[in-house]
Parts: structure tokens; C-alpha cells; sequence
């Protein structure tokens, strides 16, 4: 079945313990991006990549990494996680840019990540 | 930078009417995409739309892009409650890769 797997789903930590989230297509998709999700104010791109080895910033990238070392894998990385980052996480996969044609998002299954 | 702006925030209506939420952003669009994300589920594509004045329709669904390509609206003939959950458009003013989402329109369907 096509989709894009994210873990986990729900996540508590503390102060400065840094987390991984993983994310994982098998679409074969060229496009990745992480979206975080807040109430009141939709989603917002966190970081994309285009391409293997290619990622660049979204909307509101402080305090987040990310790496695209292979095509399908694409997790996102908080070094020293702080309670402003408590919210809901999705991945999201295209098959190429999303705004070209037949290309839409599919999104993962979201992360809910609470930071005390 | 680019803004995408969506009205109304929340719409509660009665099973049978008619909704609608509209979709404005800051510069011209190269398409408008529509999601709909379930309560507790993740966003869901529904349409795309390219060209100038374009109007889709998908059942009781209809989608409509301005003719600026600066806006656009989802209309909802005769509203039921498999149509509860939050409407996203997501915008992106030139093949930037940097889909820019509304802030959502939550529906709530009252039987």
C-alpha cells in the first residue's frame, strides 16, 4: 500500500533531550516536507527537499534539522526540543514539485510531540 | 513574504445547508490546491486547480479559482456529516517548492 509512515505518533520529552522523527515514503516520491500544526494558524512548512541531498528551509525552520540521505527517508531532527515546539507533526511526500501537475501532497499519519 | 488567508475560521451549520470558505493570498498563484483533513486524521487532497476562472466540480463539491488568480472558494451544496472536518487551500506563487497552507476552515454539521 502507498504511504508515508511517520514515528512515532505521540511523543512527550523534556527540555533539551534531543528527538528524531522519522518519516518514510515508498512512492518513489521526489518531494518530502515537514509541516507543523497549530490551532488557528493551519500548516506550516518546517523544512522540504526536492531531491536526495537537497533540503531547504520552509516557513519556520529554527530549531529543526533535517537530512535526506536517501529517497525514501526524510526525518526530522530537534536537537534541544523547547515547550514552543509542542504541536503536530506531519510529513508529507510528492511525486515531484507539489505545485506541478498530478503532483499533490500525501500526508503522514502526524506526530503529536508535547515538550514540558 | 507570501500570504494565503482563509475565512471563516470555524462555520457551524445545520445538515442540508449550504457552505462555503474562501481563500485569499498576497500575490498571484501559480494553482490552488484544496485538502480536507478529518478530526484526528491527516490532510487528504482534494482538488487542484491551474488555470484563471477555473471552476471543478466534484459531487456536492464545487471549487472555483479567481480570475487574478489570487483567490479562491469550496462550495458545499447540502452540507452532511461525513463533511465535518478542516478545509485547507495551499498556494504557491512561482515553483518555489514552498506550499503555502491557509489557516483552515473547521465545518461542523449539526444533524
Amino acid at each position: 500500500e502507498a504511504q508515508v509512515t511517520q514515528n512515532p505518533r505521540y511523543l512527550i520529552t523534556v527540555t533539551g533531550k534531543k528527538l528524531t522523527v522519522t518519516c518514510s515514503q515508498n512512492m518513489n516520491h521526489e518531494y518530502m516536507s515537514w509541516y507543523r500544526q497549530d490551532p488557528g494558524l493551519g500548516l506550516r512548512q518546517i523544512y522540504y527537499s526536492m531531491n536526495v541531498e537537497v533540503t531547504d528551509k520552509g516557513d519556520v525552520p529554527e530549531g529543526y534539522k533535517v537530512s535526506r540521505k536517501e529517497k525514501r527517508n526524510f526525518p526530522l531532527i530537534l536537537e534541544s526540543p523547547s515547550p514552543n515546539q509542542t504541536s503536530l507533526y506531519f510529513c508529507a511526500s510528492s511525486r515531484s514539485h507539489p505545485s506541478s501537475y498530478n503532483s499533490p501532497l500525501h500526508f503522514g499519519n502526524g506526530t503529536r510531540l508535547t515538550v514540558t | 513574504g507570501q500570504q494565503v488567508m482563509q475565512i471563516p475560521q470555524y462555520q457551524h451549520v445545520q445538515e442540508g445547508e449550504d457552505f462555503t470558505t474562501y481563500c485569499n493570498s498576497s500575490t498571484t498563484l501559480s494553482n490552488i490546491q484544496w485538502y480536507k483533513q478529518r478530526p484526528g486524521g491527516h490532510p487528504v487532497f482534494l482538488i487542484q486547480l491551474v488555470k484563471s476562472g477555473e471552476v471543478k466540480k466534484q459531487k456536492r463539491l464545487t471549487f472555483q479559482f479567481g480570475e487574478a488568480k489570487k483567490n479562491s472558494s469550496l462550495h458545499i451544496t447540502a452540507t452532511q456529516t461525513t463533511d465535518v472536518g478542516t478545509y485547507f487551500c495551499a498556494g504557491d506563487s512561482g515553483n518555489t517548492g514552498k506550499l503555502i497552507f491557509g489557516q483552515g476552515t473547521t465545518l461542523q454539521v449539526k444533524p
